[in-house]
């Protein structure tokens, strides 16, 4: 597709309960990220991947959250056992991520996450 | 200290003002450098990059000064719909991890 794709775009379960959030990225790039942005507040970085390898997972909040990347493009983050603290907007981006380091990013439309 | 530092205002100026922000880094080995934009409940959007020697897109002008690890961006003649969260960017070292700022509020008003 033409931009980052993410979905669903809101998701309302129970406490508890396992959740999975899809991220699609801009076809040929290599890097991607996923930040979590609770109302009113700035971007928490969570994981970033290049390629299938994640560099760095210094952002996931517990041992409850995890993420995998597929051959070089779709991603899925995973939250299991649900807490209410988890609502936010999960946000993906992805960027050219060869070359000079630090390609800007580009985001998808998030999934706004909601925990009854 | 933070990584990225920006004053998260609000800044509330009237149309047709020029106004700045400024935005401190705390890595000197960063190389990148961006401006983002985002409007409320919306995913952030690249505004500009940012380049050692100054850059200018019509009515927007970054800035960078690696001496003192600071980026500004300048908007001169402010319309409405320049009221958004301007967010600061940096990569982070020789990776390509980027870390956003907390954001700087405008709001333009008539």
């Amino acid at each position: 597709g033409a931009g980052v794709s993410q979905s669903p775009s809101n998701k309302v379960t129970e406490k508890g309960k396992d959740v999975e959030l899809r991220c699609d990225p801009i076809s040929g790039h290599t890097a991607l990220y996923w930040y979590r942005q609770s109302l009113g507040q700035g971007l928490e970085f969570l994981i970033y991947f290049q390629g299938n390898s994640a560099p760095d997972k210094s952002g996931l909040p517990s041992d409850r959250f995890s993420a995998e990347r597929t051959g070089g493009s779709v991603s899925t983050l995973t939250i299991q056992r649900t807490q209410q603290e988890d609502s936010a907007v999960y946000l993906c981006a992805s960027s050219l991520g060869r070359g000079r380091f630090g390609q800007p990013q580009h985001f998808g439309d998030g999934t706004r996450l909601s925990i009854l | 200290r933070k990584e990225v530092e920006q004053d998260p205002g609000p800044f509330n100026v009237p149309e047709g003002a020029t106004v700045a922000f400024n935005c401190t880094y705390s890595n000197s080995a960063s190389q990148s450098f961006f401006w983002y934009r985002q409007d409320c409940r919306k995913e952030p959007k690249l505004l500009m990059s940012v380049y050692s020697s100054g850059n200018e897109d019509g009515r927007f002008t970054a800035q960078l000064n690696r001496a003192s690890q600071y980026i500004s961006l300048l908007i001169r003649d402010s319309k409405l719909s320049d009221s958004a969260t301007y967010l600061c960017v940096v990569n982070i070292g020789h990776t390509d991890k980027l870390i956003f700022g907390t954001g700087t509020r405008l709001q333009v008003f008539p």
